[in-house]
């Protein structure tokens, strides 16, 4: 089962900041979190992952809270092609152990 | 870089035959294939686990006679849908680890499999 909770749904405007929170409050010392997203009929496509220190890349912003039982992926400025199923995943940093998704957020960016 | 190519895109098949899709590694070694199925507004749920030259180990309730996965390959790897029925309608999703720089994984685009 996926150690993760999140909303089923959201709306963001276009060209304003998405903010997709998560919870995963049984977050292990070793587990690191993942952050993916599909896009419909297209496979999952990774978009950030991080420990317990914000991190920051050109996709996105991964916030991750001083106990680390929450995070908040940010899309600074959303577009329409974001528009997708986001998926918050927590695993360890190492070894082959498979992804486990959970029911993830559908971000719907509006016009 | 860390691609996987995944073929075909979709397929359409009648109901008794085999259909066979491929995930091939582009630009590294992909010792473990995971093989994913999501049906419609659902999420991605784990079939197997493929590790190149042993057997592929199955989740609960996935029959493994009926999914054929060999993994002959650090680059290929592969799943058969036997005598496949309208149920197996579904979109199939493999998924490599990626140690390249995220220690993540990379997926395929995904496979459309209807079943008439």
């Amino acid at each position: 089962d996926a150690k993760t909770t999140q909303p089923t749904s959201m709306d963001c405007a276009e060209g304003r900041a998405a903010n997709l929170p998560c919870n995963h409050s049984t977050i292990s010392g070793n587990e690191y979190v993942y952050w993916y997203r599909q896009i419909h009929s297209q496979g999952p496509q990774y978009i950030i992952h991080g420990l317990k220190n914000n991190e920051t890349n050109e996709m996105a912003s991964l916030i991750i809270t001083e106990d680390r039982k929450s995070s908040t992926l940010i899309l600074p400025h959303a577009t329409l092609r974001d528009t997708a199923v986001y998926y918050c995943i927590v695993r360890p940093y190492s070894g082959n152990t498979p992804l486990v998704f959970g029911k993830g957020t559908r971000l719907s960016v509006i016009a | 870089g860390a691609v996987v190519s995944q073929h075909p895109s979709w397929v359409i098949c009648k109901s008794g035959t085999s259909v066979k899709i491929e995930c091939r590694s582009l630009d590294f070694q992909a010792t473990t294939m995971f093989w994913y199925r999501q049906f419609p507004k659902q999420s991605l749920m784990l079939m197997a686990t493929s590790n190149e030259g042993s057997k592929a180990t199955y989740e609960q309730g996935v029959e493994k006679d009926k999914f054929l996965i060999n993994h002959a390959s650090l680059t290929l790897s592969t799943l058969t849908v036997t005598s496949a029925h309208p149920e197996d309608s579904s979109f199939y999703i493999c998924s490599a680890p990626n140690r390249t720089n995220n220690y993540g994984y990379t997926f395929g685009s995904g496979t459309r499999l209807t079943v008439v």
